[in-house]
């Protein structure tokens, strides 16, 4: 059962241009929704996160475009360069009975930027 | 800056091996992680640990156990290891802060491939 859906599986674009990706979650209770960027060889690391008291979260050239009422968020990656190719995930957290926030990755999109 | 280690980048191993995955993290977080990484699948839970000599089930134990003796060691075992357990494994640590999300911090993953 996949609770974080995440589309495109890849994408290709050319430099300059905006890079956008999409995930839907079924689960109302999620709070907090993260993305990781994960380059070749390495392991994913935390790019920037949203919580759903706001539409919209910006840092530098990423933006996280958040729609509660149709439980979807989007990245949103302008001025695309090629050093921004890299798998991207997106997540989102619940609450256990024990009171820590687990993760739930989506599946991934790899991300490749042409020069 | 956290560093999380793996023992290994890559390992080979046959079926039905017992299999030791250790990681370390060096910057005293209470919770550590142990996913598995697949093409079309993204990151999944396996195990977490919140507390030194505590563990709690992910979304896919099974086939795994975890041993976290002190508190910057978690290891992921594999009892009897077979060919659908041929995957990438990823490890990770967080601060742990009673109840909010926190950033989780990724190693650099061990590559298993069992044959």
């Amino acid at each position: 059962q996949q609770q974080v859906k995440q589309s495109p599986q890849s994408l290709i674009v050319q430099k300059g241009g905006i890079s956008i990706i999409n995930c839907a979650y079924e689960n109302t209770a999620f709070d907090y929704f993260p993305w990781y960027q994960q380059f070749p060889g390495k392991g994913p690391a935390l790019l920037i996160a949203i919580r759903p008291d706001v539409s919209e979260k910006k840092e530098g050239r990423f933006t996280i475009s958040f729609n509660k009422s149709a439980k979807q968020f989007s990245l949103h990656i302008m001025d695309s360069q090629p050093g921004d190719s890299a798998t991207y995930f997106c997540a989102a957290s619940t609450e256990n009975s024990g009171g820590y926030n687990k993760l739930i990755f989506g599946a991934g999109t790899r991300l490749a930027v042409h020069p | 800056d956290v560093k999380v280690t793996q023992s290994s980048r890559y390992l080979v191993k046959r079926t039905g091996e017992k299999v030791f995955l250790e990681c370390v993290q060096d910057m005293d977080h209470e919770n550590m992680f142990w996913y598995r990484q697949d093409p079309g699948l993204g990151l999944r839970l396996i195990y977490f640990s919140y507390d030194v000599k505590m563990k709690e089930k992910g979304d896919i134990p099974e086939g795994y156990s975890v041993s976290r003796e002190k508190k910057e060691r978690f290891s992921l075992i594999l009892e009897s290891a077979s060919t659908n357990q041929t995957s990438m494994y990823l490890c990770a640590s967080s601060l742990g802060s009673g109840g909010t999300v926190d950033t989780q911090y990724f190693g650099p993953g061990t590559r298993l491939t069992v044959l």
